[in-house]
């Protein structure tokens, strides 16, 4: 089944502690992101990739950072997680096919930050 | 920087009641075009898309979208809502010089049986 996985699905922290979330895709798909969303402002982008190796700030890019080693994975890494990062997070992807940029979504991450 | 706006923060209808959903966007350039669903406690869904032609699209669940150049707009329709359709709608654009999409804030639609 062609799906964008993430892990984990709720994750409870304090400030300043690193964590991971990680993003997994199988559909061979060249571009992913990471977007949040919060209430009233609708899904945001943070960072995206257009290949392996190749990644770019998004529109909020502040507080995390990502990597993309391998074509199927793209971490979203948080070193210092702060409370304003509270939020919900979504991983997509999509091919480089130009006659259809639809994104497929994994199932979120709601993070809260103490 | 482009920008998507959804008008109707909150949209509360009964079951049967026709449903109209609005979005403009603000680039003036070749745009593709998508409203995405997102059921409680889900991810978020393609409804339907527009990248050229006819620009009157039809999606999945009987949901279809005018889009309207003249106007930026790419407002959601459906002739009868049912219960099952209570969720958040986001209209999203993606100018054709990036990958991104931007995303409007979302339309919460409560059917009430």
């Amino acid at each position: 089944e062609a799906q964008v996985t993430q892990n984990p699905r709720y994750l409870i922290t304090v400030t300043g502690k690193k964590l991971t979330v990680t993003c997994s895709q199988n559909m061979n798909h060249e571009y992913m992101s990471w977007y949040r969303q919060d209430p009233g402002l609708g899904l945001r982008q943070i960072y995206y990739s257009m290949n392996v190796e190749v990644t770019d700030k998004g529109d909020v890019p502040e507080g995390y950072k990502v990597s993309r080693k391998e074509k199927r994975n793209f971490p979203l890494i948080l070193e210092s997680p702060s409370p304003n990062q509270t939020s919900l997070y979504f991983c997509a992807s999509s091919s480089r096919d130009s006659s259809s940029y639809e994104q497929y979504f994994g199932p979120g991450t709601r993070l809260t930050v103490t | 920087a482009q920008s998507v706006s959804q008008h109707n923060h909150h949209v509360i209808l009964s079951e049967a009641a026709s449903l109209e959903l609005g979005c403009n966007y603000s680039y003036g350039g070749t745009v593709n075009l998508f409203w995405y669903v997102q059921y409680p406690g889900q991810h978020l869904q393609l409804l339907l898309k527009y990248f050229s032609g006819d620009p009157l699209v039809k999606g999945i669940k009987g949901f279809e979208a005018e889009f309207i150049k003249s106007k930026f707009s790419f407002n959601l329709r459906k002739p009868s809502v049912q219960w099952s359709d209570t969720a958040e709608y986001f209209c999203a654009v993606r100018d054709t010089g990036r990958r991104a999409l931007t995303f409007g804030s979302g339309t919460r639609l409560q059917v009430q049986p």
